[in-house]
């Protein structure tokens, strides 16, 4: 079945580090994407991995394990503005290629 | 260059009644994505054009929801005998293909009163 979990809600100081994780559980994995999405505006993408390792993007990483079905997107230097939800999804085979998507973490940066 | 639009940002209608969501997608995107987003959700899959066949539909809830693309640019998703469970905001989103990244529009944001 598909099952895509991230934690609900961070906080996080500002010029800080954190890291988002999210598991999944899919029928033949192919490709995991991060979004952010403000409040009251689209998604906006992130980053892509369909192999395991780190890939980074200036201030945003994303990480990916295929084997434990496992993902993080780690943010440095975090500014008020990466206050947000980051979205975690998924493409599977088994669902003709759609993103299955997770609820989203909400991430609040306190000054 | 022009991003996704869709229109109206925002409707505001009666339980029973027809709506029209409109999105434009960019230029050139041959798949084109529906979705709907309730408060605190990720977005909820529920049409795939490729084109201008719709190559998945398997994410429409019943035979209320319609869309379509008939020149394989703009999409309309229609909507008969609303109800108050269909309230949320509509997205739609565009790619060059199935497997590259989705732009996202703006939303509409639908409330059936």
């Amino acid at each position: 079945g598909q099952n895509i979990d991230q934690p609900t809600e961070m906080t996080a100081t500002e010029g800080a580090i954190v890291q988002i994780n999210c598991t999944y559980q899919t029928s033949g994995f192919n490709g995991l994407f991060w979004y952010q999405q403000h409040a009251g505006e689209a998604p906006t993408f992130l980053s892509y991995n369909v192999l395991d390792g780190l890939e980074e993007k200036g201030r945003f990483s994303s990480f990916l394990s295929r084997s434990k079905g496992y993902s993080y997107l780690l943010l440095k230097e975090l500014q008020m503005k990466d206050s947000a939800s980051y979205l975690c999804a998924v493409r599977e085979r088994d669902s003709n290629y759609q993103l299955i998507w997770g609820a989203g973490t909400k991430l609040i940066i306190k000054p | 260059g022009a991003g996704v639009s869709q229109t109206p940002s925002n409707k505001v209608t009666e339980k029973g009644k027809y709506v029209e969501l409109r999105c434009d997608p960019i230029s050139g995107h041959t798949a084109l994505y529906w979705y709907r987003q309730s408060l605190g959700q990720g977005p909820e899959f529920l049409i795939y054009f490729q084109g201008t066949g719709a190559a998945d539909d398997s994410g429409l809830p019943n035979d209320r929801f319609f869309a379509v693309r008939p020149e394989g640019s703009v999409s309309t998703l229609k909507i008969q005998r609303t109800e108050r469970g269909d309230s949320a905001v509509y997205l739609c989103a565009s790619s060059p293909d199935l497997y590259n990244e989705q732009f996202f529009g703006p939303g509409t944001r639908l409330t059936v009163l």
